[in-house]
């Protein structure tokens, strides 16, 4: 069963950065926190993830608060094709249950 | 990143007939794999874990006589789909878990659309 909870939706404007919530406060010390995108009927991306330090990749940026139980998904800049749903997931990486994610539409 | 790769992309057949799905990690080894099914407008539902040359594991609810999985080797897992139905009309993907890996990411095929006439 999906461990985190979502906002369903949020807008952003293009080239501002969308900070895109979670909440996960039955975390384990083991599990980690994943971050994938879905763009419309297709497969899921994965973006990043992490334990507990902040985490940078050439997509996005984790921030993880020092309790661990919530993270902020940030894409810097973000852009028409970031439009997508987005799914947290807390998992020790052997099973990946999806909660329900949040719909980020990017507004020109 | 790894590429996985599922075949059919989409398929139409007749009530009571089987299909199946292909589900290749095409540049590397995949000890782990899992299949998911989507439908509309709902998240991704984990139907199953499969681990390369065991059976697999099923989550509570989802019948393994009527999903039948297969993971032969480190790059292929099949899903099949006995005697489907129209409410078996769906969205299937798989994803892979990179071999040697112990928090690796996990890397998504495509998905196969089944619809069920």
């Amino acid at each position: 069963d999906a461990k985190t909870t979502q906002p369903p939706s949020m807008d952003c404007a293009e080239g501002r950065a969308a900070n895109l919530p979670c909440n996960h406060s039955t975390i384990s010390g083991n599990e980690y926190v994943y971050w994938y995108r879905q763009i419309h009927s297709q497969g899921p991306q994965y973006i990043i993830h992490g334990l507990k330090n902040n985490e940078t990749n050439e997509m996005a940026s984790l921030i993880i608060t020092e309790d661990r139980k919530s993270s902020t998904l940030i894409l810097p800049h973000a852009t028409l094709r970031d439009t997508a749903v987005y799914y947290c997931i807390v998992s020790t990486g052997n099973q990946f249950y999806f909660g329900t994610g949040t719909s980020l539409t990017v507004i020109p | 990143g790894a590429v996985v790769s599922q075949h059919p992309s989409w398929v139409i057949c007749k009530s009571g007939t089987s299909v199946k799905i292909e589900c290749r990690s095409l540049d590397f080894q995949a000890t782990t794999m899992f299949w998911y099914r989507q439908f509309p407008k709902q998240s991704l539902m984990l139907m199953a874990t499969s681990n390369e040359g065991s059976k697999a594991t099923y989550e509570q609810g989802v019948e393994k006589d009527k999903f039948l999985i297969n993971h032969a080797s480190l790059t292929l897992s099949t899903l099949t789909v006995t005697s489907a139905h129209p409410e078996d009309s769906s969205f299937y993907i798989c994803s892979a878990k990179v071999w040697g890996t112990v928090t690796g990411e996990l890397f998504f095929g495509e998905g196969s659309r089944l619809t069920v006439l």
